[in-house]
């Protein structure tokens, strides 16, 4: 059971390079999130998906961009890469964006932006 | 200030004891999550919540609405609790919110 998939694990960039975070589900799930944690501070929404289709911006979108590809897959992209995006990043998906769904986790992308 | 706090940051306990978690928050919410973040970093939601409470083994969740508050609690700690427990809020708009985590640490 692989559940949510994250490419790569870790990642070191120099500044002003992009790069692109890929994840997959194998739940069907309709919502996928990006989420980053960084040390002292909660997980902070960086984009998600309700549904195929559709991307919304949460808390922290600046310096991000995203895509939907198609029902498995979501992806973050960095397009100039910068210090302050040194963090862990997680994505998680859910069967729906409501309240009483749980979310499920792939294992983190620790990313770091020298 | 946080949305959603979390008291303590970091515990400590011997094998046995009993645990209380505590979370506060200060948003309208559809419902509260309480998730695990394992020291590999892998995260796993435990309960959810939007009234009452939840059990699930060693684990106790409740929540009281008109208060906004929730504690997890865990009986008969042992060392493979050891883990950051994260509260997390879901807003009637979707949008999710987190707290900082308790690192709770079980000695055996």
């Amino acid at each position: 059971n692989a559940g949510v998939t994250q490419t790569p694990k870790f990642q070191v960039l120099k500044t002003g390079q992009s790069m692109t975070l890929q994840c997959a589900q194998d739940m069907n799930h309709n919502s996928m999130y990006w989420y980053r944690q960084d040390p002292g501070m909660g997980l902070r929404l960086i984009y998600y998906s309700a549904s195929e289709g559709t991307t919304d911006k949460g808390e922290v979108p600046n310096g991000y961009n995203v895509s939907r590809l198609n029902k498995r897959e979501f992806s973050l992209r960095l397009e100039s890469a910068a210090p302050s995006q040194t963090s862990v990043y997680f994505c998680a998906s859910s069967e729906y964006g409501r309240g009483n769904q749980p979310q499920h986790f792939g294992d983190g992308t620790r990313l770091s932006i020298l | 200030k946080n949305e959603v706090e979390q008291s303590p940051q970091n515990l400590t306990a011997q094998e046995g004891e009993f645990i209380t978690i505590n979370c506060s928050y200060s948003v309208g919410i559809s419902a509260l999550h309480w998730l695990q973040q394992h020291p590999g970093g892998g995260i796993v939601s435990l309960f959810m919540l939007s009234s009452g409470k939840k059990k699930h083994g060693r684990l106790i969740a409740t929540i009281n609405i008109q208060e906004k508050h929730s504690s997890l609690h865990i009986t008969a700690s042992h060392p493979r609790d050891s883990a950051v427990y994260i509260c997390a809020v879901r807003k009637p708009n979707n949008d999710m919110r987190f707290g900082a985590g308790t690192r709770l640490t079980v000695k055996p």
